[in-house]
């Protein structure tokens, strides 16, 4: 079975810096990974996904993610946050033949002015 | 319709009664997805159809829940005995496949609330 550990519960940012949103995933295999954004009353918007191939994605909203599997990793990055970045980001793995994503417990992100 | 869409946004009911949630996919998504997000915790996998059928529903607690999907467009979350504990945002998600390798597009969520 798959898991999912986002180890920071919060993550405050001030507004123009970068910000990296850790993910470790659990999974025998190759898997599929996501990041969804949640904002207060709204349901989930995926930012990126990683199937295969260049292990750098882009996403919207000016996002990264690098899936690095020595580490089991799947980092999320941007390099300037705005202050409407602020919101719940879940990190969800996939597998294939399992039709089910399996979703980590979520980092909040607050931004300073 | 243009994206997924879920009825009632918010229950409040009492310990006891049954309650119903209604989830109406994006048109064409052949797979609808129920997950359960309780405070502070991700959202948790409930029950998937492939169809009409249910695929796999590992996920539901107890026989206290069930869901439906009996023309394979339109799926009914059904609780019956509720229980405080089953206080959550309840999301519905549906996707063109199955396949693993498929984007899951999620409601806003029904918020229901035990008294």
């Amino acid at each position: 079975a798959q898991s999912v550990t986002q180890p920071d519960i919060h993550i405050t940012v001030s507004e123009g810096a970068s910000l990296e949103l850790r993910c470790n995933y659990s999974y025998g295999a190759t898997p599929y990974l996501f990041w969804y954004v949640q904002s207060p009353g709204q349901g989930l918007q995926l930012l990126l996904k990683y199937f295969s191939g260049d292990t750098l994605v882009q996403g919207i909203k000016g996002f990264e993610a690098e899936f690095k599997r020595s580490q089991s990793s799947f980092n999320l990055r941007k390099p300037s946050v705005h202050w409407s970045d602020a919101a719940e980001y879940f990190c969800a793995v996939g597998a294939q033949g399992y039709s089910t994503l399996t979703f980590g417990k979520g980092t909040m992100l607050l931004v300073s002015p | 319709g243009a994206g997924v869409s879920q009825t009632p946004s918010n229950k409040v009911t009492e310990k006891g009664k049954y309650v119903e949630l209604r989830c109406d996919p994006i048109s064409g998504h052949t797979a609808l997805y129920w997950y359960r997000q309780s405070l502070g915790q991700g959202p948790e996998f409930l029950i998937y159809f492939q169809g009409t059928g249910a695929a796999d529903d590992s996920g539901l607690p107890n026989d206290r829940f069930f869901a439906v999907r009996p023309e394979g467009s339109v799926s009914t979350l059904k609780i019956q005995r509720t229980e405080r504990g089953d206080s959550a945002v309840y999301l519905c998600a549906s996707s063109l496949s199955s396949s693993g390798a498929n984007v899951l597009t999620f409601g806003a969520g029904s918020r229901l609330t035990v008294l």
